[in-house]
């Protein structure tokens, strides 16, 4: 049972950034059969993908969130990280770091889905 | 942006009853590549949410054969032979054909009677 850990502030102030770190044990975050995700829920509601990143950094964002987002990887550390910027109280909500096995590439585009989830952690935007 | 509609959003069971809910997504979920890009998860109270089927039918490790996913093209259903106490909680599907963005479905909550 891979656990994977999102840490980060709990509290963030309005137009402030939002930053989040996921570590994955086992070293396995420089495997290529995987895709490191991001998705969060806000409070009593449903799950919206953020976006995933390879250990090589290629990342693909949800066009909604696109220009606020960026993701980074540090394979000496085993992480992954989820920065969003210029974050209102919509952006309150937990946030769930995964991995993800790429099922296929196509046009060198992955296609993959979410098996081990981390527990989530809860960010609140709010003065 | 593939649109994927649950139905029920509630659902009440008696356990051992079966219970079904369906998924639709805006286009279609099969690839040129022969696969079907459609996975449902459930996500029990307090939990963060676990990895039930993968491209429609295929069970993951541990999940119990009273699950079952069927379906093709836009339509899908997941199935639970015999509800037990522990099957309470949100399910949704999500589709991964179209990246970005990765979509779920609204959930669907099933409750014990």
């Amino acid at each position: 049972q891979l656990q994977l850990q999102a840490s980060g502030p709990g509290l963030v102030k309005p137009s402030e950034s939002l930053s989040l770190t996921c570590t994955v044990p086992g070293g396995s975050i420089s495997s290529g059969d995987y895709y490191w995700g991001w998705i969060r829920q806000p409070p009593g509601k449903g799950l919206e993908w953020i976006g995933g990143i390879y250990y090589s950094g290629s990342a693909y964002y949800n066009p909604s969130l696109k220009s606020r987002v960026t993701m980074s990887v540090d394979t000496s550390k085993n992480q992954f990280s989820l920065k969003l910027k210029s974050v209102t109280a919509a952006d309150t909500a937990v946030y769930y770091c995964a991995r993800a096995p790429v099922s296929g590439w196509v046009n060198a585009v992955p296609k993959y889905y979410f098996d081990y989830w981390g527990q989530g952690t809860l960010v609140t935007v709010s003065s | 942006d593939i649109v994927m509609t649950q139905t029920p959003l509630s659902l009440s069971v008696t356990p051992g009853q079966p219970a079904s809910i369906s998924c639709k997504s805006s286009q279609s979920l099969l690839h040129s590549d022969g696969r079907t890009y459609l996975y449902w998860y459930l996500q029990k109270p307090g939990q963060p949410p676990q990895l039930l089927i993968y491209e429609v039918f295929n069970r993951w490790s541990g999940v119990p054969d009273r699950f079952s996913g069927s379906g093709s093209g836009t339509d899908f259903t997941l199935k639970i032979s015999r509800v037990e106490a522990e099957d309470v909680g949100v399910y949704y599907c999500m589709q991964s054909i179209q990246l970005p963005p990765y979509t779920f479905g609204q959930g669907t909550n099933l409750e014990i009677k």
